[in-house]
């Protein structure tokens, strides 16, 4: 079971705008910048969309944008297009003495109706 | 491009270990956090460790004491060795590399080798 949780599925149409949540707690999220997001297409190799909370790699579409509140991080990603229908990941350093440690959520399938 | 390369066996018996082998080309293997990332069949990603040019590693607290990395910098090369597998250790073995001097944001990844733990 993942320290970091999220919608196991949303949907949305073309064109419209979604966001997946990804709720951790003090010791992961709440307290740190170091949350990045994944984009999943099944066997294909994990993209990096989002790190530091907020930042898109060269390459990366500005219409995936991520955030943070409190212990929850989203991704939002506007005008939807067909081949965002994917699995989507967060991931965030996580500090729990004795041990820091990295933790990926159990991942969100988004599909496009 | 840097480009990663997941090798080894595809399939293991349950009690012996695993290993594999990343291969980095069109790069240097220093100055980065060289990362293992698995996924079980039907499941999410799972970090599995990483292991530092200078040498310095870190586990997940699920596997320690199971798992193991090295890196053969003459070689441009990173392993993975799992002990005392079980069927719970089936799945796509995947080596990643963060961005620079960070170990949570996997900028580049291999493209994934299944092991399947098995008699």
């Amino acid at each position: 079971q993942s320290v970091l949780t999220q919608p196991a599925s949303v949907s949305g149409s073309p064109g419209q705008s979604i966001t997946i949540s990804c709720t951790g707690t003090t010791s992961d999220i709440a307290n740190y910048l170091l949350v990045s997001w994944y984009q999943h297409h099944p066997g294909k190799a994990p993209k990096l969309l989002i790190y530091e909370v907020t930042k898109r790699p060269s390459g990366v579409s500005n219409r995936f944008s991520g955030s943070k509140s409190g212990n929850t991080a989203s991704l939002t990603i506007s005008g939807l297009q067909a081949e965002d229908e994917a699995d989507y990941y967060c991931c965030s350093h996580v500090q729990s003495l004795p041990f820091a440690y990295v933790a990926f959520g159990g991942g969100t399938k988004l599909t496009v109706l | 491009q840097v480009q990663l390369q997941e090798s080894g066996p595809g399939l293991v018996k349950p009690s012996e270990t695993l290993s594999l082998t990343c291969t980095v080309s069109g790069g240097s293997i220093s100055g980065y956090y060289w990362t293992w990332i698995r996924q079980p069949p039907g499941k999410g990603l799972e970090w599995v460790g990483y292991i530092h040019y200078n040498g310095n590693t870190n586990y997940s607290p699920s596997l320690r004491g199971r798992v193991t990395t090295s890196l053969d910098t003459s070689k441009n090369q990173f392993s993975l060795r799992l002990s005392s597998v079980t069927a719970a250790d089936t799945a796509v073995y995947y080596c990643a590399r963060p961005l620079v001097g960070t170990t949570t944001f996997f900028e580049i990844w291999g493209q994934g080798t299944m092991v399947i733990v098995s008699s």
